[in-house]
């Protein structure tokens, strides 16, 4: 059974880190290109960071650039996504999905149940 | 980036009937569309990509038509899980980017 668990979220104050995690199990992990979806409370999906399938390719929203850094182990079937200097407006649930085709950018089939985040200002 | 804008923002209608939701992109995305539901308190679920490709294990009472910039779904009689919010992506051009949401209610 496919499966993408997150986890690592929680409440920080404004300006503090926090690494998410995303365990993976029941695909070949290393052969698909990964994205974080953060969804804020009662709003829409947006776009935060996505890697390629070999890790060497690497894209973010601009809001979050330059803060967070998203990173894979292909040994370890885990996503990352490292936060630092976190914002108010960065709270939100934070999905780990896997993108359908072999491609880096393309509909997402897999979503994991998101780990939320929340900065206090 | 390019811009999904999605109408109308709240549709009612009654179970068994059809419900019709339309898409936008503010410039060609070609027919890389895709169609999410997202029932209070789950996660998304991928129903259509490539603008009109039902995914694994979605019934066919999902259709979804369009190319360039305008999209429709259409969901042919409505059940009771269907009542959720729908989202459009699409994956033309980074950032994927998705529509603002039409919440499907029960009237």
């Amino acid at each position: 059974e496919v499966q993408v668990v997150e986890s690592g979220g929680g409440f920080v104050q404004s300006g503090e880190s926090l690494r998410l995690s995303c365990s993976v199990s029941g695909f070949t992990f290393r052969s698909y290109a990964m994205h974080w979806v953060r969804q804020a409370p009662g709003k829409g999906l947006e776009f935060v960071a996505a890697i390629s399938g070999s890790g060497g390719s690497t894209y973010y929203a601009d809001s979050v650039k330059d803060r967070f850094t998203i990173t894979r182990d292909n040994v370890q079937f885990t996503l990352y996504l490292q936060m630092s200097n976190l914002r108010a407006d960065d709270t939100a649930n934070y999905y780990c999905v896997r993108v359908a085709g072999a491609v880096d950018l393309d509909a997402f089939d897999i979503w994991g149940q998101g780990t939320m985040v929340s900065v206090s200002s | 980036d390019i811009v999904m804008t999605q109408s109308p923002a709240t549709l009612s209608v009654s179970p068994g009937e059809r419900a019709t939701l339309s898409c936008r992109a503010s410039q060609s995305v070609h027919t890389n569309l895709a169609w999410y539901r997202q029932k209070p308190g789950q996660a998304p679920r991928l129903l259509i990509y490539g603008a009109s490709v039902r995914a694994t294990n979605i019934p066919g009472r999902f259709s979804g038509s369009g190319s360039g910039t305008e999209f429709t779904l259409t969901i042919s009689s409505l059940q009771s899980e269907d009542f959720a919010v729908y989202y459009c992506q699409q994956y033309s051009a980074w950032p994927g980017t998705f529509g603002q949401g039409t919440k499907l209610e029960i009237k």
